[in-house]
């Protein structure tokens, strides 16, 4: 059954900790992304990775930080530098990065800060 | 820069109604379009995928046209149902390979 798994689902953040966020794919896809949404906002792009071992920021990268040691996996750290971390966060796949493709999204982190 | 815009940011309409979501594009030079479905608290499903070349594209009940001259595509839902209510992201794709997206427009169908 494949897909795009993404843990945890609920995840809380003191003030001045990092988090990391896992994205899991076994599409077999080479390119994975990181989305940030917040009410009322259409998605943004935190960053991206169009192959193993290679990644580029997008919009709104500060604070973020990733990897890409493997093709199924993306994990995404919020570091204590984000100052406003409030959000839920999506992480999506395509068979590769030409922007003709379909992306296919997981179900989501969403992050609250205490 | 490209900008994508949906209005409005919500619609209630009675089961049965046709109804169309619209949204709008400033840039026409996009690779596709795509509408993706949102529940509340959940990930995305992507509905339908329009590629620059083509005008419409069709999935059941749902039809998505393309008119990149006029820098619009519209979803097109026939027969509403109280399942369709969700929020209906649209998102251009550019030529950095990247996705730009609406806010949303919340549908939610009256039984």
């Amino acid at each position: 059954d494949g897909g795009i798994t993404q843990s945890p689902k609920y995840l809380f953040r003191k003030e001045g900790q990092n988090v990391t966020l896992s994205c899991e794919q076994n599409l077999n896809h080479d390119a994975m992304y990181w989305y940030r949404q917040d009410p009322g906002q259409g998605l943004r792009l935190i960053y991206y990775s169009q192959i193993v071992n290679d990644f580029q920021k997008g919009d709104i990268a500060e604070g973020y930080s990733v990897s890409r040691e493997k093709k199924e996996s993306f994990p995404l750290t919020v570091t204590s530098a984000q100052k406003n971390p409030t959000a839920f966060y999506l992480c999506a796949s395509s068979i590769d990065p030409a922007p003709y493709n379909e992306q296919f999204f997981g179900p989501g982190t969403r992050l609250t800060v205490l | 820069k490209q900008e994508v815009t949906q209005i409005p940011a919500a619609l209630s309409v009675p089961e049965g109604e046709n109804l169309v979501l619209n949204c709008s594009f400033t840039d026409s030079a996009i690779y596709n379009l795509q509408w993706f479905r949102q529940d509340p608290g959940k990930g995305l499903t992507s509905l339908l995928l329009i590629q620059s070349s083509q005008r419409e594209q069709t999935s059941g009940r749902l039809n998505a046209s393309l008119d990149k001259s006029s820098g619009r595509s519209t979803l097109y839902i026939a027969a509403s149902q109280p399942g369709d209510s969700a929020t209906y992201l649209c998102a251009a794709s550019d030529s950095n390979y990247q996705l730009i997206w609406g806010a949303g427009t919340k549908l939610i169908i009256k039984p």
